[in-house]
């Protein structure tokens, strides 16, 4: 069965250093998404690729956060410099793209400040 | 602005017992809502997704239904097993095919 990759699964970082993840979609997916999950709350959407064109990424801190889908393929989101409020689950999805297509989630990205 | 919520926050049960979870949202213009589970430390897992235009959908134990016109689904779990225990995260897809997410409901089942 497709499923979503990322990695890595953990990372951890001291503040003020650069961090960067990865994900893969599922094969055919043309819409990914970056989201950042809490502890003890709900997913929120920090940036959208339709293909490799940037839909939406009005959530994401631009200072110093940024994503990149080069090839309409795979994505890295990369923080620079890390702060200890940015200690998080990243969690990557992919969908086919359209208004009632389905997302699919990866296992996510642990990211510990120190 | 789209505002999801989850109630209850979390909720303890004994096995077998028959579950509803519930979730509200404030724009009635949404395209489809789906509910996710989440193993604690992992991803998230699709459940189901419901189109605005269905009014439920069922999957084993699992059936979810929509009533878009009033802002609220609910999430019915029958015969709960203590493998069920988890967070349940209801989402609804509205502009621009985002997702928002509710804060969840984190479900124990007691043995």
């Amino acid at each position: 069965e497709a499923e979503v990759a990322q990695s890595p699964r953990y990372k951890i970082t001291e503040k003020s250093q650069a961090v960067a993840f990865w994900c893969d979609p599922i094969s055919g997916h043309a819409t990914l998404y970056w989201y950042r999950q809490i502890l003890g709350q709900g997913p929120e959407l920090l940036v959208q690729f339709q293909d490799e064109s940037v839909v939406d990424d009005s959530q994401l801190p631009k200072d110093r956060f940024s994503a990149e889908r080069l090839k309409g393929v795979d994505s890295t989101l990369k923080i620079q410099p890390a702060e200890l409020g940015d200690s998080a689950m990243y969690l990557c999805a992919s969908s086919l793209g359209g208004f009632y297509n389905e997302q699919f989630f990866g296992p996510g990205t642990r990211l510990t400040v120190l | 602005k789209q505002e999801v919520t989850q109630i209850p926050a979390a909720l303890s049960v004994p096995e077998g017992e028959n579950l509803v979870l519930n979730c509200s949202f404030t724009d009635s213009a949404i395209y489809n809502l789906q509910w996710f589970r989440q193993d604690p430390g992992k991803g998230l897992t699709s459940l189901l997704l419901i189109q605005s235009s269905q009014r439920e959908q069922t999957s084993g134990r699992l059936n979810a239904s929509l009533d878009k016109s009033s802002g609220r689904s609910t999430l019915y779990i029958a015969a709960s097993q203590p493998g069920d225990s988890a967070t349940y995260l209801c989402a609804v897809n509205n502009a621009g095919n985002m997702l928002t997410f509710g804060g969840g409901t984190r479900l124990m089942v007691k043995p």
